[in-house]
């Protein structure tokens, strides 16, 4: 079992629409979980991090855990062709993992 | 504030030849992480220092990758000798305190082809 697993995609959503990407997670003493996003051929940036059960939100992006269930995700609203990117989940454990990514695709 | 720097850009190299990486971190980063990014994969995590001594190396192939990072600053990373399956993206992250929670800032990268 991976420590981190995402559904690879690619995910295909309307410009204007509600992105929403999925994330479990194996060891349940993980702490620090955080989403990427990486455009084709660049480095990952840090999109959010969230550490408590529950949402947090940054502008378009909202990012939810929940502990119980080993999950987090991200919603992106109002979804710009800009998105388009492999957003990856990554979680700190013993060590600090990231999942494949999933890719996303905005249509305009 | 310059970013994560990292040479070369592109690397070719035969199988069983060597190849060094470089990277200088953002002014006054602690931390110091090296990550191997496989096409279609997220990275994976091979080194991480604090200042000049080694926090995790669990997965850094010992036999035949090695990292150092001399004054705190600056980092190599050599594979020898190199392999097929080490075709990937080489990327060096800086964070400026050692926790996870902080944020990793990744530099360009170097793409290396093992033929």
């Amino acid at each position: 079992q991976k420590e981190v697993e995402q559904n690879s995609g690619p995910l295909s959503v309307p410009e204007g629409a509600i992105a929403s990407l999925n994330c479990t997670y194996s060891d349940r003493g993980s702490q620090s979980f955080f989403w990427y996003r990486q455009y084709s051929g660049k480095s990952p940036e840090l999109i959010m991090f969230i550490y408590s059960n529950g949402d947090k939100e940054d502008g378009r992006f909202t990012a939810q855990l929940n502990k119980a269930s080993q999950y987090v995700s991200l919603l992106i609203r109002d979804s710009q062709p800009s998105d388009s990117a492999t957003y990856l989940c990554a979680v700190t454990g013993n060590q600090f993992y990231f999942g494949t990514g999933t890719s996303l695709t905005v249509i305009p | 504030e310059a970013g994560v720097a990292q040479s070369p850009r592109y690397k070719i190299i035969e199988k069983r030849q060597s190849v060094a990486f470089w990277c200088n971190p953002i002014s006054g980063h602690a931390t110091l992480y090296w990550y191997q990014q496989i096409l279609g994969q997220g990275p994976k995590l091979l080194i991480q220092f604090q200042n000049n001594g080694v926090v995790d190396d669990s997965q850094l192939p010992k036999d035949r990758f090695s990292a150092e990072r001399l004054k705190g600053v600056d980092s190599t990373l050599k594979i020898q000798p190199a392999k097929l399956e080490d075709s990937a993206v080489y990327l060096c992250a800086s964070s400026p305190g050692a926790g996870w929670t902080y944020e990793q800032y990744f530099g360009p990268g170097t793409r290396l082809t093992v033929t």
